[in-house]
């Protein structure tokens, strides 16, 4: 079946530690995003990518970083710059622009 | 850039009542709508969509309208069961020569639907 997987499904991250988020899809779509959600927030933009080695940054970019080298693969990496990084994170991929398809996200924690 | 507001926060209904949930959004331009439910530790779900071309869409249960002059568009729910229960998200955004993939998401609505 096609999809969208991220893992883990929780992560715990020491202050000062960089983590890295996977986001793996075999549906055959261009662009890829990463969302950070926060109780009462919404979905905000950290970074999106449209093709393989390009992508944009988002509303909230500070504090992360992000690779395409593979159509298939958008990994996030926290970095220890992002003051507070305790979020639930979605990623997601689609064709053009219509059909998000999201994953079903990483919480991470700062321990 | 754009800007999407949602109403109401939170939303309370009785099984088979309708549930009205209303977005305003900022862009004129915008011209792609669509709205998803997120359930408790999951990722969010495409249930409806809606194009700048048409003015109302239906699906079974679910309706979405769309007021362009107002720049408001809204999701409807007939006959709720308890299973709609869930985070509903509005989103907007634009197909400008398909170099802008970003939809704009509103904050939610938490859809509580009592038995």
């Amino acid at each position: 079946d096609g999809g969208i997987t991220q893992s883990p499904k929780y992560l715990f991250r020491k202050e000062g530690q960089n983590v890295t988020l996977s986001c793996e899809q075999n549906l055959n779509h261009d662009a890829m995003y990463w969302y950070r959600q926060d109780p009462g927030q919404g979905l905000r933009l950290i970074y999106y990518s449209q093709i393989v080695n390009d992508f944009q940054k988002g509303d909230i970019a500070e504090g992360y970083s992000v690779s395409r080298e593979k159509k298939e693969s958008f990994p996030l990496t926290v970095t220890s710059a992002q003051k507070n990084p305790t979020a639930f994170y979605l990623c997601a991929s689609s064709l053009e622009l219509y059909g998000y398809t999201f994953g079903s996200g990483t919480r991470l924690t700062v321990v | 850039g754009e800007n999407v507001e949602q109403h109401p926060s939170t939303l309370s209904v009785q099984e088979g009542d309708s549930a009205v949930i209303k977005c305003t959004y900022s862009d004129s331009a915008s011209n792609y709508f669509p709205w998803y439910k997120q359930e408790l530790g999951k990722g969010p779900q495409l249930i409806i969509d809606i194009r700048s071309n048409v003015g109302e869409k239906k699906d079974q249960r679910i309706a979405v309208t769309l007021n362009k002059t107002a720049k408001h568009f809204s999701l409807h729910i007939t006959e709720t069961q308890p299973e709609d229960s869930a985070v509903y998200f509005c989103a907007a955004s634009k197909n400008s020569g398909g170099s802008n993939y970003k939809l704009t998401f509103g904050k939610g609505t938490l859809l509580t639907v009592n038995p």
